[in-house]
Formats: C-alpha cells, sequence, structure tokens
C-alpha cells in the first residue's frame, strides 16, 4: 500500500485566508519530506523540504510542520492566493541522508481557492 | 538556463507499438530520474540514472520497459508494445547530485494508448 497519504482529496479556501494541507505517513524510517505543488498539465513544483531532526521549517508564506510522533507533516499557506490553485503532493524519502533513491508521493490534495 | 526538457508533450501510440520518451536534463545535472503519474495518483518512482549507468530501477515494470542515458544525449524511456494501461504522465527529473531538494521536474510526457 502507499507509504504516504492525504487526509482530504480536496480543500476549498476562501481567498486571503490561510490553508492547511494534511500528510499522514506510515514509514517511521522516513527522514526526509517534501512538499510539491503541480499545476494542471505541469510537471511538480518544489515547495518546501524538511529533514526528520527537525519539526518546523518556513519558507515564504509556506510552513512545514513535522509531527514524528504520530507521523505526521503538514504545510501551511498564509494568505491564499488565486495563483495557490493546485495539487499539492508531500513525497518522503526512506534513506540516510536523503540521498537515497526516489521519492514516495501521497496521491494528492488538490486546493481550490473560492474569491 | 532551461529547465528539464521533456519531448514529446502528448504522444499517441496503438496497443502494440513502442513509445520513446526524452529527457534533457538541466545544464550540469547528471542524475536523471523517471516517474510515472496516472490520474488522479500521486507520482510513481520508476528509475534513478546517472550517465551511463542505471543506479536503482525498483519502480521499473520487468518487461516491456527499459531507460538510458547515454553519455551524450538525453535520457531515454523506452516502452515496448505498448497496452492500454500505459497511458498516464511521465515525468523526469534532474538534480546536480543525490540531494532530493535539488529535483527539478520537467513537464511531463502524456502518453496516450489507443
Amino acid at each position: 500500500g502507499e507509504s504516504v497519504g492525504l487526509h482530504l482529496p480536496t480543500l476549498s479556501v476562501q481567498e486571503g485566508d490561510n490553508s492547511i494541507i494534511n500528510c499522514a505517513y506510515s514509514n517511521s524510517a522516513s527522514d526526509y519530506f517534501i512538499w510539491y505543488k503541480q499545476e494542471s498539465g505541469k510537471g511538480p513544483q518544489f515547495i518546501i523540504d524538511i529533514r526528520s531532526n527537525m519539526d518546523k521549517r518556513q519558507g515564504q508564506r509556506v510552513t512545514v510542520l513535522l509531527n514524528k510522533t504520530v507521523k505526521h507533516l503538514s504545510l501551511q499557506i498564509a494568505a491564499t492566493q488565486p495563483g495557490d490553485s493546485a495539487v499539492y503532493f508531500c513525497a518522503e524519502n526512506i534513506g540516510s541522508g536523503g540521498g537515497a533513491d526516489g521519492l514516495t508521493f501521497g496521491k494528492g490534495t488538490h486546493l481550490i481557492i473560492q474569491p | 538556463n532551461a529547465g528539464v526538457m521533456q519531448n514529446p508533450r502528448h504522444l499517441v501510440r496503438r496497443r502494440g507499438q513502442e513509445a520513446r520518451l526524452r529527457c534533457s536534463p538541466m545544464k550540469g545535472h547528471s542524475h536523471v530520474y523517471w516517474y510515472r503519474q496516472l490520474p488522479e495518483e500521486g507520482l510513481k518512482f520508476m528509475v534513478y540514472l546517472q550517465k551511463e549507468n542505471i543506479i536503482d530501477e525498483s519502480g521499473m515494470p520487468k518487461e516491456r520497459f527499459s531507460a538510458e542515458f547515454p553519455k551524450e544525449g538525453p535520457s531515454i524511456l523506452r516502452i515496448q508494445q505498448v497496452v492500454r494501461g500505459d497511458s498516464a504522465a511521465y515525468f523526469c527529473a534532474s538534480s546536480m547530485s543525490r540531494d532530493l531538494g535539488g529535483y527539478t521536474f520537467g513537464s511531463g510526457t502524456r502518453l496516450t494508448v489507443v
């Protein structure tokens, strides 16, 4: 089965609100996590990553939280904009130092921005 | 500095034909990864290559699929005798090193088998 999964297939938020996209993973050996954004007809675009020795990492308007106790990952997007509409995937890597081969992706959450 | 270039963007093949998908990594990147994405699904890892070497092909189907990354030229994902179930988007990513944070994806090739 899937090593990485997402709780909701679709998330609808009002423009300007904060969005929280969740992800659960099952393999406690996973030590590197990435969030990707995929717009229609395009390839995944890197948003932010986090290693297992951290529990929080911030970027521009985005924050990733990692809770290793419950094997949960979340992506917070502040002040959601229309351009944030996309499918968001979490991905994990199992291996020391994040250098192993290939990522395991979840199925994705479609973020819809309401005007 | 062009990104990862994949061609063709769309490919239609009849059952039994061969499909050849090309991926030119970013300049200076010598690590290439191929992924497959079925509709409404996440990406599935297929194969990881460095120049002239297959490093990890644990995600490749055992038959009909092959990949190469020659010393010169793009990486090629080859699917022989295609079947309807091969219809998917195939994405290539490249990186300068095995640091996965440096992964850059191409826009994909959408294969339709009719």
